[in-house]
């Protein structure tokens, strides 16, 4: 089953903050998660592992509530290079090479 | 900056017929996947391959679906009797010896039409 992203589409203007939810059903061991730009491939933003870490680069940090079975990605004083699709995948356990995505976000920044 | 890389960028081909799609991993590494993405859709995994052999696969991935690795760096994926419902952009990644809890590189896709 397939991660549950919310929300399914957002606009920013320039500068401002937004917050992509992904949920899953099963427990979950890690959650990837990945920025696409239209006609282009993913590109890796960070991994988050089982342990409730926190993590952050530069302006887009992300949390892993593993009790809750969810993520989150925290982008921060946005700018237009963050415009894109934004897909969470969840590996659901420790022996599984299956990353499974989620619908994604689609995140339109505005000047 | 090592890439992953796949040929052809776009294939076009007649419902029927069979396709073979390459790519090549970034050359340390040592877990390869295909993902198909249908056009306005989400990513889905196909199948991963570790060590010469496939590790798992989705219910996507049937008997039509096979992935080979002929040699030190080429990674296949083979469609045998392609459908409509099989165009789609299908994308390689690889990663590295941690497997799937590390970055996984993708290539920038082949975009297959089925006629």
């Amino acid at each position: 089953q397939q991660p549950v992203q919310s929300p399914q589409a957002v606009i920013l203007r320039e500068g401002e903050d937004a917050v992509i939810n992904c949920s899953s059903s099963k427990a979950l061991y890690s959650v990837h998660w990945y920025r696409q730009k239209h006609g282009e491939a993913p590109v890796f933003l960070m991994i988050l592992l089982k342990g409730g870490e926190q993590k952050g680069h530069e302006k887009i940090s992300a949390s892993f509530n593993e009790k809750k079975q969810q993520s989150s990605l925290y982008l921060t004083a946005s700018q237009l290079s963050y415009s894109g699709t934004y897909f969470c995948g969840t590996v659901n356990n420790n022996a599984g090479n299956m990353l499974t995505f989620g619908g994604g976000t689609r995140l339109m920044v505005k000047p | 900056e090592p890439e992953v890389t796949q040929t052809p960028s776009h294939q076009v081909t007649q419902m029927g017929q069979e396709v073979i799609l390459r790519c090549v991993p970034i050359s340390n590494h040592l877990y390869f996947y295909w993902y198909r993405q249908i056009l306005g859709q989400k990513v889905e995994f196909l199948v991963s391959f570790y060590n010469n052999e496939i590790s798992e696969k989705s219910e996507i991935f049937d008997d039509q679906f096979s992935v080979e690795r002929p040699d030190g760096s080429n990674f296949t994926l083979k469609i045998r009797s392609t459908k409509l419902e099989d165009s789609a952009m299908y994308f390689c990644a690889s990663t590295s010896l941690a497997g799937v809890n590390n970055e996984q590189f993708f290539g920038p896709g082949t975009r297959l039409t089925v006629l």
